[in-house]
């Protein structure tokens, strides 16, 4: 069965930080990997997913995430943090088998301070 | 842009009350979803819903649940008799294909009394 762990369920960087967000999945078979922001009082947007091409993958608002199949992993990052960047962030797996659905992780928030 | 859009944007109830949510999916997608999301929690995964039928349901999706595309532009989500514990934000979901990006609309939050 699959799940998504978010590692740290805040997190706080300074404007122009290094944004790093963790996200692990377990999967029986070749995922297809999400992350979603959602700012406050909103529905869910895309900002990038993994669909088996390449394992770098790049978003919007300068975000990009890596998949490591060794690591079950596909963290989240951007060079450098913007205060419009303070949201909560879903990381979410969606598998095929049989039927389909899609699981989201807890979520992180992200706060960042001037 | 096109963009999926839910209906009402709150809905208050009572308790055993029938609800009905609605969703207008972008119009070339197939693949359609409901989840919620309880005020501070995560966004939980209810149905999935491909070529008039229920593909995936979590084990939220109980008897209490129903899902039907009436017309070919309406989704809507029945919740035959409202508890407290189903208060929540409820997203409406809409994609191409199967596991490809899905389009969220601005939820409909619910509030059982």
């Amino acid at each position: 069965a699959q799940s998504v762990t978010q590692l740290g369920s805040h997190v706080s960087v300074s404007e122009g930080a290094l944004v790093l967000l963790r996200c692990n999945y377990s999967s029986s078979v070749p995922p297809y990997l999400f992350w979603y922001v959602q700012y406050p009082n909103q529905g869910l947007q895309l900002l990038l997913k993994y669909t088996s091409a390449a394992t770098l993958v790049k978003g919007i608002n300068g975000f990009e995430a890596e998949f490591k199949k060794s690591e079950t992993s596909f963290h989240l990052t951007k060079p450098s943090a913007h205060m419009s960047d303070a949201a909560e962030y879903f990381c979410a797996v969606t598998e095929n088998t049989g039927g389909f659905k899609t699981i989201f992780g807890a979520g992180t928030r992200l706060f960042v301070k001037a | 842009e096109p963009e999926v859009t839910q209906t009402p944007s709150h809905q208050v109830t009572q308790m055993g009350q029938e609800v009905i949510l609605r969703c207008v999916p972008i119009s070339n997608h197939l693949y359609f979803y409901w989840y919620r999301q309880i005020l501070g929690q995560k966004v939980e995964f209810l149905v999935s819903f491909y070529n008039n039928e229920i593909s995936e349901k979590s084990e939220i999706f109980d008897d209490q649940f129903s899902v039907e595309r009436p017309d070919g532009s309406n989704f809507t989500l029945k919740i035959r008799s409202t508890k407290l514990e189903d208060s929540a934000m409820y997203f409406c979901a809409s994609g191409r294909e199967a596991q490809d990006t899905q389009y969220f609309g601005p939820g409909t939050r619910l509030t059982v009394l």
